[in-house]
């Protein structure tokens, strides 16, 4: 499974668009890459995923350039509820399916 | 999400106790997984199950037992509980043809 590598935290205002990328070097063909979040004491959530090119739904985008080796979580004009933990995952989906988490980016949205 | 349980929510208990951690399921997914979080750290994977009668084990499994006595039903155990077992525990489902894992709400267990 292909290690990814994020930002270990990050800062924004309420209202601004919040980028965090994450990179996988080492990403396979069939992996997808797969975002969730986490608030305190909680478990995570699913955000967002894709596999090429940009994927939005309600909550976020996601942008992912043509080689895969990195990826970007977009939020859109965040509010304090957005403070949480994102992770990033890149894995393929087969019977030996299981998630890795790392450390994860922890957001700070100050008023 | 309040379609994954977990029992208890909390739970203190002294070194070498047997402690059984209980998750339930009314989403009807056959897969189902056991993480155990330390604080500022990410989750890891202790076992995972593709259905009642597949077991597999995760990352960390040692000291860690599981049971699937139902399709909506996975125990993890703590034979004798240690200290560095203190962890904020999660389990979390899947569907067999969705990718999502859906996390319980976690119960924190603490080894004095």
């Amino acid at each position: 499974l292909a290690k990814t590598t994020q930002p270990i935290s990050m800062d924004s205002y309420e209202g601004q668009e919040v980028n965090i990328t994450c990179s996988h070097n080492n990403i396979a063909t069939n992996d997808y890459i797969t975002w969730y979040q986490q608030f305190p004491s909680q478990g995570p959530r699913f955000i967002i995923q894709g596999y090429k090119t940009k994927v939005t739904n309600e909550v976020a985008s996601l942008f992912i350039p043509a080689d895969r080796k990195s990826s970007t979580l977009s939020l859109p004009r965040v509010s304090l509820s957005d403070t949480a933990v994102y992770y990033c995952l890149v894995g393929d989906w087969d019977s030996s399916y299981k998630l890795i988490f790392g450390s994860g980016t922890r957001l700070l949205v100050r008023p | 999400d309040a379609d994954v349980t977990q029992t208890p929510r909390n739970r203190i208990t002294k070194t070498g106790k047997r402690i059984m951690l209980e998750c339930s399921q009314t989403k009807g997914h056959d897969r189902m997984y056991w993480y155990r979080q330390d604080p500022g750290l990410g989750l890891r994977l202790i076992y995972y199950s593709f259905d009642v009668k597949d077991i597999n084990k995760g990352e960390i499994s040692d000291g860690y037992s599981v049971s699937r006595q139902a399709q909506a039903k996975f125990s993890l155990s703590l034979e004798s509980a240690i200290p560095n077992q203190t962890a904020l525990y999660f389990c979390a489902t899947s569907d067999f043809d969705e990718d999502t894992q859906y996390f319980g709400p976690g119960t924190r267990l603490t080894v004095l």
